[in-house]
């Protein structure tokens, strides 16, 4: 059974630019979280999806946005980026809404200059 | 504010003894807690849960420790092999969805 796949593994951007990240889930996950893991902060939540709905959603600024899909896939978007973006990108999914065990992916990792 | 501290950012541990890795929280409406290995440039893979329910959980090499009073849960590993050498990390949700809270990782050295 294939694991959770993030694309791209690696990225550059400009500052002001944006960015789009993408994840598939383990098959039959209905739940995707996103995290961020910088040095200092360690693994921060972004936000949880689950049946296409936005249900909780970590302190980040509205530039993070995200959204599932139909078939559980997953994107992250970043607008306007900012040097403080540069991190590694954790998507991370769950068989069922809550009191789950989540898998993660290989992650993205995001450099902006 | 951190509602999940690992104090204790590196451990080194001979081979074939016993590692002791610690977690405390604040938050008492936790109610389920994992523990992650992760290798540099890598996602975090899962070890091992336990929920409020239990206080021990074992797979394995693995054991995990629940104390709700103290707010405090540990992961033993017994017997450590070098390739255990990475950093882990203990998380805690809510009943609240699959939001989860870190604590910064521990880094454990086997030393053959």
């Amino acid at each position: 059974k294939a694991g959770v796949t993030q694309t791209p593994r690696y990225l550059i951007k400009t500052r002001g630019q944006q960015v789009t990240l993408s994840c598939s889930p383990i098959s039959g996950h209905r739940s995707v979280s996103w995290y961020q893991q910088t040095p200092g902060q360690g693994l921060q939540f972004l936000f949880e999806y689950f049946s296409e709905t936005q249900r909780n959603k970590g302190n980040f600024p509205g530039r993070f946005s995200g959204r599932q899909f139909s078939n559980s896939r997953s994107e992250m978007n970043v607008s306007t980026l900012e040097l403080g973006d540069s991190a590694l990108y954790l998507c991370a999914s769950s068989l069922f809404g809550s009191g789950n065990t989540i898998y993660f992916g290989e992650g993205s990792w995001l450099t902006v200059v | 504010d951190q509602q999940v501290k690992q104090n204790s950012p590196s451990l080194s541990v001979q081979e074939g003894r016993i590692s002791i890795l610690n977690c405390d929280y604040t938050n008492s409406m936790f109610d389920y807690f994992l523990w992650y290995k992760k290798y540099p440039a890598e996602g975090p893979t899962f070890l091992i849960s336990i929920s409020s329910i239990k206080d021990k959980n074992e797979d394995g090499r693995f054991t995990v420790f629940l104390n709700k009073s103290a707010k405090h849960l540990s992961l033993h590993i017994v017997p450590s092999q070098p390739g255990d050498s990475a950093v882990y990390f203990c998380a805690a949700s809510a009943d609240t969805g699959n939001q989860f809270y870190f604590g910064t990782g521990t880094s454990l050295t086997v030393i053959p």
